[in-house]
């Protein structure tokens, strides 16, 4: 079964330091996968996206992630939070071959703290 | 370029009554999505429309729910009958072509509220 997992459901960091968003994944095929941003009363926003070149990915607003096979994970990372950055976030996963339905993570919440 | 937008932002309806809800894709994308997002909830599949093939309803929850696109642009997301438990935001979203890598462009949501 394909699935994704967000390891937490909210995390508090301080102004300046880094972010780290845990998120595995269970994919029978190679999977594209997906970070996503939602901002209080905005629309969901692309980060970055993996879709089987580089494993280390880079988007937008300094975010990257990793793509670990070995470990099926898809972490995002930032190397200093910025306080724009508390939002929502959206691990997703595509499987191979069907772009029909993408598999959501429940989210995880950012608080960036002053 | 124009996003993906959504109407109304914002719907209060009573129990037992209709509603439509409105989206018009990014011009030119021919895959087109509805998602609905409840809260402390990550997103449910609801629909997919891709080019002239038949749509994807397999997320539709009863068949209270129904969808069209009309000549591969602007959909409509109908929901007959609301029940307090469809009160959630909506989200359309579309794609280039619907590939496996293709990204998906969400519009702002339609907040519906069955009371």
């Amino acid at each position: 079964a394909q699935s994704v997992t967000q390891l937490d459901s909210h995390v508090s960091v301080s102004e300046g330091t880094p972010v780290l968003l845990r998120c595995n994944y269970s994919s029978s095929y190679s999977p594209s996968l997906f970070w996503y941003v939602q901002h209080p009363n905005k629309g969901l926003q692309l980060l970055l996206k993996y879709t089987s070149a580089a494993t280390l990915v880079k988007g937008i607003n300094g975010f990257e992630a990793e793509f670990k096979k070995s470990e099926t994970s898809f972490h995002l990372t930032k190397p200093s939070a910025h306080m724009s950055d508390a939002a929502e976030y959206f691990c997703v996963l595509n499987r191979a071959g069907n772009n029909r339905k993408l598999i959501w993570g429940l989210g995880t919440s950012l608080a960036v703290n002053p | 370029g124009a996003g993906v937008s959504q109407s109304p932002s914002n719907k209060v309806t009573e129990k037992g009554k209709d509603v439509e809800l409105r989206c018009d894709p990014i011009s030119g994308h021919t895959a087109l999505y509805w998602y609905r997002q409840s809260l402390g909830q990550g997103l449910e599949f609801l629909i997919y429309f891709q080019g002239n093939s038949a749509p994807d309803k397999s997320g539709l929850p009863s068949d209270r729910f129904s969808a069209e696109r009309t000549g591969g642009s602007v959909s409509t997301l109908t929901i007959q009958r609301t029940q307090q438990e469809d009160s959630a935001v909506y989200l359309c979203a579309s794609s280039l072509a619907g590939g496996r890598g293709d990204t998906q462009y969400f519009g702002p949501g339609t907040r519906l509220t069955v009371l």
